[in-house]
C-alpha cells in the first residue's frame, strides 16, 4: 500500500492552456473524490467516482473542468482554458466504498495534491 | 447549507500548553467526523476519525469529542510540541459522500 499518489505535484501555466492531472488511488479502493483547495481555505469538493461512474459533481466544476476515471483505477482531471482563479492545490482522496459487498462511509485517504500557478 | 466553523483561526501555544481546538457544524445529521493535520504546502493526513455513534476518539496525546446534537467537536492535543505547529483540519462527512471542511485552526507551538 504506497497511499495515494499525484502527478505532477506542481504545474506552472499561463491563462488559457489547458492541464490535466493524474491520480492513483490506493489500489483497490472503490471511490475517488477530488477536490479543490484555495489559499486559507479548506478543501472543497468537486466530484467523486464509485469505481468508474462519476455520481457527483460539485457547482464549483465549471464546464471548463471534466473529470474521468476510465477504468475504475487512476483518475484524471482536466481544466481547460485555465484563468488565474483556476490556481489552487487540487487534492485526490480515495475510500474503500464498500466492505463484503456492502457500501460504507469511512475515512478518505488523501494525496499530496497537486499545486496550480495560473499566470 | 452544511457550513463546518473552526475557532479559532489561529493561536500560539508554549511548548508543553494542552492544545484545545473547536469544530461546529451546521447540519447535524453526518455520518462521521475526521480530524487532519495540514503541514504548509502539503496534503492531508488523517488523524482521528469518529463515527456518528461515538462520543470520542483517542489516539496518543490526541483527543477528540463528538456532541452530535450540539453540533461541535474538539479536539485535545496534551503536552504540545513545536512538532505539532500545522493547519488543523475539521471535516464531517454527510450522506451525499461529501467532506465538509472548516478553514482550519493554524497552531504554532513555541519552543
Amino acid at each position: 500500500d504506497t497511499g495515494v499518489s499525484q502527478n505532477p505535484r506542481h504545474k506552472i501555466t499561463k491563462r488559457g492552456q489547458n492541464v490535466t492531472f493524474r491520480c492513483d488511488p490506493i489500489s483497490e479502493h472503490n471511490r475517488l473524490y477530488w477536490y479543490r483547495q484555495t489559499l486559507g481555505q479548506g478543501p472543497e469538493f468537486l466530484t467523486y467516482f464509485q469505481n468508474e461512474a462519476q455520481l457527483e459533481k460539485s457547482r464549483l466544476l465549471s464546464d471548463r473542468f471534466s473529470a474521468e476515471r476510465p477504468k475504475g483505477s487512476f483518475s484524471t482531471l482536466e481544466i481547460q482554458r485555465t484563468e488565474q482563479g483556476d490556481s489552487a492545490m487540487y487534492l485526490c482522496a480515495s475510500s474503500p466504498g464498500s466492505i463484503a459487498g456492502r457500501s460504507v462511509r469511512e475515512t478518505q485517504y488523501f494525496g499530496p495534491g497537486t499545486r496550480l500557478l495560473v499566470l | 447549507k452544511q457550513e463546518v466553523t473552526q475557532i479559532p483561526a489561529a493561536l500560539s501555544v508554549p511548548e508543553g500548553e494542552n492544545l484545545v481546538l473547536n469544530c461546529s457544524f451546521t447540519d447535524s445529521a453526518i455520518y462521521n467526523l475526521q480530524w487532519f493535520r495540514q503541514d504548509p504546502g502539503k496534503g492531508l493526513t488523517s488523524l482521528l476519525l469518529i463515527q456518528s455513534s461515538q462520543r470520542e476518539q483517542t489516539s496518543g496525546r490526541l483527543n477528540a469529542s463528538l456532541d452530535k446534537s450540539s453540533g461541535r467537536s474538539t479536539l485535545y492535543i496534551a503536552a504540545s510540541q513545536p512538532g505539532d505547529s500545522a493547519t488543523y483540519l475539521c471535516a464531517v462527512l454527510y450522506g451525499n459522500n461529501r467532506l465538509a471542511f472548516g478553514k482550519g485552526n493554524q497552531v504554532v507551538v513555541i519552543p
